[in-house]
């Protein structure tokens, strides 16, 4: 298993450009999560889904947009960078979300740098 | 969620216990309390959770007060590579969201 898979891993956008970070999980996930981290600072929920079509807002959507059409795969969308926007993003995936059960637990990818100038 | 404070860093000594508080002064009955970690800039690593029984694994023990407002995360040999954030996180049973403070960074010294 690949586990989860982010790419890009680093990329410059000037702003109002936008982009499309991908982030796919070959675990059979059903719950899947997008955080950003800026310099210092904790991780912030952006999105997340519970299952293929379902998705629904974190702590700091805005600017951002997502879809889960399938299962594996769960893209995160800028539409207008601004330089509000540099950070390191990670997609989570998880098989119960958060649920507190034996064994379960949150997997994350490696990360994606983004900046906007 | 009930809220989190930690201490924004500590250091120990590499070979000694490394002790990290968390307070969760408002944590109701059916909250757990995780904790992960975070080295450099990886995505987060699962350590323990627990609800109100102390509880342990290979990487770590977590003791939760009997009154469940405060707990420690007990690294019981801290290596250099334990360097790292660390989060404690108060979760509901079957919440689907997993919020992150600001966590504790951890430094340990030869």
């Amino acid at each position: 298993n690949a586990g989860v898979t982010q790419t890009p891993k680093f990329r410059i956008l000037k702003i109002g450009q936008s982009m499309t970070l991908q982030c796919t999980q070959d675990m059979n996930h059903n719950y899947m999560y997008w955080y950003r981290q800026d310099p210092g600072m904790g991780l912030k929920l952006i999105y997340y889904s519970v299952g293929a079509g379902i998705t629904d807002k974190g702590e700091v959507p805005n600017g951002y947009n997502v879809s889960r059409s399938t299962t594996e795969d769960f893209p995160l969308r800028l539409e207008l960078a601004a330089p509000s926007q540099t950070s390191v993003y990670f997609c989570a995936s998880s098989p119960k979300g958060d649920r507190v059960e034996v064994g379960n637990t949150i997997y994350f990818g490696e990360g994606s740098w983004l900046t906007v100038v | 969620d009930a809220k989190t404070t930690q201490p924004t860093s500590m250091d120990c000594a590499e070979g000694r216990a490394a002790n990290l508080p968390c307070n969760h002064s408002t944590i109701s009955g059916n909250e757990y309390v995780y904790w992960y970690r975070q080295i450099h800039s990886q995505g987060p690593q699962y350590i323990i959770h627990g609800l109100k029984n102390n509880e342990t694994n290979e990487m770590a023990s977590l003791i939760i007060t009997e009154d469940r407002k405060s707990s420690t995360l007990i690294l019981p040999h801290a290596t250099l590579r334990d360097t790292a954030v660390y989060y404690c996180i108060v979760l509901r049973r079957n919440t689907d969201k997993l919020i992150f403070g600001t966590g504790t960074r951890l430094q340990v010294f030869p």
